[in-house]
């Protein structure tokens, strides 16, 4: 089966500038997580869907990051306006059944100047 | 203090050396990934468990649940195990340790 997809691989933005990340999870696979991983930092939990919706978004550093599944299917992580600290390698995973199974993206590395 | 904390945070070894990165963690868990991130910055999954051992090539993992520790051991080291090895735990959510940066030198 295909991996998880993640979309760029790499983005240089200028702080205020907008990004969308994608992830495309393995066919199949309910469970779609983000996480970040800052530089020195440990990596991070972002949020996790159940299909479209939003089962704990409980890591979402604030209101300029927004995530979104539609149809259950991809999902984009967008953040707007980037601002410095947002730089970092952002991450998502897909399993089929919540806590077990996780596969991960190749991650995608934003730099934001 | 973090919830899973893995030692050492930084290792340099000849090729050949047997190697142990270990992972300890504070909260209930169900199960425990071994992951690896090579400097391209993909992950891997090398392990997940949740008691005893588990053995792939040259990879081992190891965990006790009681004393809330597992260890990662690679035998016969060669460059290309050369990474940032992570341990996470499955709590409530997947919960991160640091890293472990390896370098094998030939």
């Amino acid at each position: 089966e295909a991996g998880v997809t993640q979309f760029p691989s790499h983005s240089v933005i200028e702080k205020g500038q907008t990004v969308t990340l994608r992830c495309d999870p393995i066919s199949g696979h309910d469970n779609l997580y983000w996480y970040r991983r800052v530089m020195g930092k440990e990596i991070k939990f972002l949020l996790h869907f159940v299909k479209e919706s939003k089962q704990d978004e409980s890591g979402m550093p604030n209101n300029r990051f927004l995530a979104e599944r539609t149809g259950g299917t991809y999902s984009t992580l967008k953040v707007q306006p980037a601002e410095l600290e947002d730089s970092g390698v952002y991450f998502c995973a897909s399993s089929r059944d919540n806590n077990y199974g996780y596969t991960f993206g190749s991650g995608t590395r934003l730099t934001v100047v | 203090k973090n919830e899973v904390e893995q030692s050492p945070q930084n290792l340099t070894a000849q090729e050949g050396e047997f190697i142990t990165i270990n992972c300890s963690y504070s909260v209930g868990i169900s199960a425990l990934h071994w992951l690896q991130q090579h400097p391209g910055g993909g992950i891997v999954s090398l392990f997940m468990l949740s008691s005893g051992k588990k053995k792939h090539g040259r990879l081992i993992a190891t965990i006790n649940i009681q004393e809330k520790h597992s260890s990662l051991h690679i035998t016969a080291s060669h460059p290309r195990d050369s990474a940032v090895y992570i341990c996470a735990v499955i709590s409530q959510k997947l919960v991160f340790g640091q890293g472990t940066r390896l370098t094998i030198n030939p």
